[in-house]
């Protein structure tokens, strides 16, 4: 069974500081995996997908598959960062499974 | 705009009395999904649909129905709500095969409240 774990439920950083937003699956296909954000208000929205790899707002993320691993970077976190991310993991179905979120807060 | 768009955005009801949240997209996407957010839990699946006609549970459906009559509308029924079911619920769409590529498109949210 497809499994995704966000261990950091609330995480603060300064701003200017760098942000981890750790995410660990377990997946017995070959993984798509994903970034939504959830900014206040506002509905889920695609942030980044490995696929890509891309960086979006300065964001990066990289698939490890040896540690079954796709952490969320950013070097220098903004105040318009906060928000909450949440990884999510593609099946074959094309059914997207989410972990259980992290609250970001960037303090001024 | 392309957009997914469910009704109503806020629903107070009571223990047992029926109730349809409406979810409708414009892009003619095949694939449709329900999704409740509870605090701690993240979002769970509860029903999907891979095209019209086809449906099929999610994590967790206990408590809910769904229909897809048409590929542009994809209705939440709960026959007899109960507490336990306050939540905030998302609808989501995409292309489906292209999930991976474009994403799923999510609805604004319906915060019930069961009483």
């Amino acid at each position: 069974a497809q499994r995704v774990t966000q261990p950091e439920k609330l995480l603060s950083v300064f701003k200017g500081a760098p942000v981890e937003l750790k995410c660990n699956y377990s997946y017995s296909g070959s993984p798509e995996l994903f970034w939504y954000v959830q900014y206040s208000r506002q509905r889920l929205q695609l942030l980044l997908r490995h696929i890509s790899r891309e960086s979006i707002k300065g964001f990066t993320a990289d698939l490890n598959k040896g540690e079954t691993s796709f952490h969320l970077k950013k070097p220098f976190a903004q105040e318009e960062d906060s928000a909450m991310y949440y990884c999510a993991l593609l099946t074959g179905a094309n059914n997207l499974f989410f972990g259980t979120g992290t609250r970001l807060t960037v303090i001024p | 705009e392309a957009q997914v768009t469910q009704n109503p955005r806020y629903l107070i009801t009571v223990t047992g009395k029926k109730l349809t949240v409406t979810c409708s997209q414009n892009m003619n996407h095949e694939y449709m999904s329900w999704y409740r957010q509870d605090p701690g839990l993240g979002l769970r699946q509860i029903y999907y649909s891979m095209n019209v006609e086809v449906t099929d549970k999610g994590d967790v459906p206990e408590g809910y129905k769904v229909s897809r009559k048409e590929k542009r509308n994809f209705p939440l029924i709960l026959e007899s709500p109960s507490p336990n079911q306050t939540s905030l619920y998302f609808c989501a769409s995409s292309l489906s095969g292209s999930a991976g590529i474009a994403g799923y498109t999510f609805g604004s949210g319906t915060r019930l409240t069961v009483v």
